[in-house]
């Protein structure tokens, strides 16, 4: 059965830093290509980062360019993303996904507030 | 920025009946468009890659066409565990950007 869990979510001050995990099992994870997609309260989804398999390429959605950092251990199936200087619009319910650039695979999702 | 249009933002109807949602693209993504299901308090589920491909385990009744900058999704004859949101997303351009979904609803 594939599983993702995300953890590392919570209650953050704006200016403030998080770093997400996801731990995959079930699946190859070496052999997709990775990504985090959000979604603020009420809101849409938004794609915010993917990595391919060996971690060589990244690439990112502009608003979070510069202050978050997508990467992967392949040896622990282990996703993660490094989240600085939050700010109130990047609270959302943060979904790693995997499966290719058309996830197939989904967690239940890791909620971040950023609030004072 | 590709921007991707989803119409109707809400549609109504009955159990059984036929529903056709609708995806625009802002500039060609080829094939590139894969349509996702959400119900409340849970994680997208992938239905259709590469415009019109079911992914596994996803029923007949969901079908996707379309290439370009137009696309579809249909739902034949309405099951009640159909009826959440709808989302696009096209993987031909970075970033990979969804639409903003449409609420499929019981009338």
């Amino acid at each position: 059965e594939v599983q993702l869990v995300e953890s590392g979510g919570g209650l953050v001050q704006p200016g403030g830093s998080l770093r997400l995990s996801c731990a995959a099992s079930g699946f190859t994870f070496s052999s997709y290509w990775m990504s985090w997609v959000r979604q603020a309260p009420g809101k849409g989804l938004e794609w915010v980062a993917n990595i391919k398999l060996d971690g060589s390429e990244q690439y990112y959605v502009d608003s979070v360019k510069g202050r978050f950092t997508i990467s992967r251990d392949n040896a622990k199936n282990s996703l993660y993303l490094q989240m600085n200087s939050l700010r109130a619009d990047d609270t959302a319910v943060y979904y790693c996904a995997g499966g290719g650039w058309y996830p197939a695979y989904w967690g239940q999702g890791t909620l971040v507030t950023v609030s004072s | 920025e590709i921007v991707m249009t989803q119409s109707p933002a809400t549609l109504s109807v009955s159990p059984g009946e036929r529903a056709t949602l609708s995806c625009r693209a802002s500039q060609s993504v080829s094939s590139s468009l894969a349509w996702y299901q959400q119900k409340p308090g849970q994680a997208p589920r992938l239905l259709i890659y590469g415009a019109s491909t079911r992914a596994t385990g996803i029923p007949a009744r969901f079908s996707g066409g379309g290439s370009g900058t137009e696309f579809t999704l249909s739902i034949s004859s309405l099951q009640s565990e159909d009826f959440a949101v709808y989302y696009c997303q096209q993987h031909n351009n970075w970033p990979h950007t969804f639409g903003q979904g449409t609420k499929l609803e019981i009338k």
